[in-house]
């Protein structure tokens, strides 16, 4: 079964300093990954995704991911940190044995971001 | 113009009682997606349709009925509400064929006394 994991609920950073929330992914064939963002009652909103190519993809908002293959990371990165980055970050996985129609995602990672 | 719509946003209600969220999509995509984000804000998905077609049903029980009258909308009613049904409910859609990236909705928050 596919499925991503985030070990960490929470992530403290500085306010300029260098952010990474971390994934790990467990996948058959090759995967279809995603970050997430969430604001405080607001959906999710799409970031980045690594579906083939560069392992350095870059999103939104100066965030990057770098997808590591033979360590099954995709951990989300970003080289100065803003209070405003503050959020539910979410990692996910397209589940491609279900025809790409279910996207399976992790608990989510806390981040703040002080000033 | 909102991409994804839900209505309501919040809904108050008591055991046993039906209620129904609505959703539209204006982004011309062929799949959507129900999702409960429970209290711990775990994300599970419990629906997709793609077409109007149901694809995936997550094992949700049968007290669950989304309909989709057409490709842009993707309504989910609810009987016999039962305290563990309170959630946010986010609706999603997204392009068949696509790489996939999901366009959620606000999301419902169903609180059920």
């Amino acid at each position: 079964a596919q499925s991503v994991a985030q070990p960490e609920d929470q992530v403290n950073v500085a306010e300029g300093n260098p952010l990474t929330v971390k994934c790990t992914y467990s996948v058959s064939g090759n995967p279809y990954l995603f970050w997430y963002v969430q604001y405080p009652n607001r959906g999710l909103q799409f970031l980045l995704k690594y579906i083939t190519g560069d392992n350095l993809v870059k999103g939104s908002y100066g965030f990057e991911a770098e997808f590591n293959k033979s360590q099954t990371s995709f951990h989300l990165k970003k080289p100065s940190a803003l209070v405003s980055d503050s959020a539910l970050y979410f990692c996910a996985v397209r589940d491609m044995y279900t025809g790409g129609f279910k996207t399976i995602f992790g608990a989510g990672t806390r981040l703040f971001v002080k000033a | 113009d909102t991409a994804v719509s839900q209505t309501p946003k919040y809904l108050v209600t008591q055991m046993g009682n039906d209620k129904s969220i609505k959703c539209e999509q204006n982004l011309g995509h062929d799949t959507m997606y129900w999702y409960k984000q429970d209290s711990k804000k775990f994300l599970k998905i419990m629906f997709s349709y793609n077409n109007k077609e149901l694809i995936i049903n997550e094992t949700v029980p049968n007290r669950f009925s989304p309909k989709s009258p057409d490709k842009a909308h993707l309504n989910l009613h609810i009987n016999s509400l039962e305290l563990g049904d309170s959630a946010v409910y986010f609706c999603a859609s997204s392009r068949q064929g696509d790489t996939g990236e999901l366009f959620f909705g606000e999301g419902s928050r169903l609180t059920v006394l």
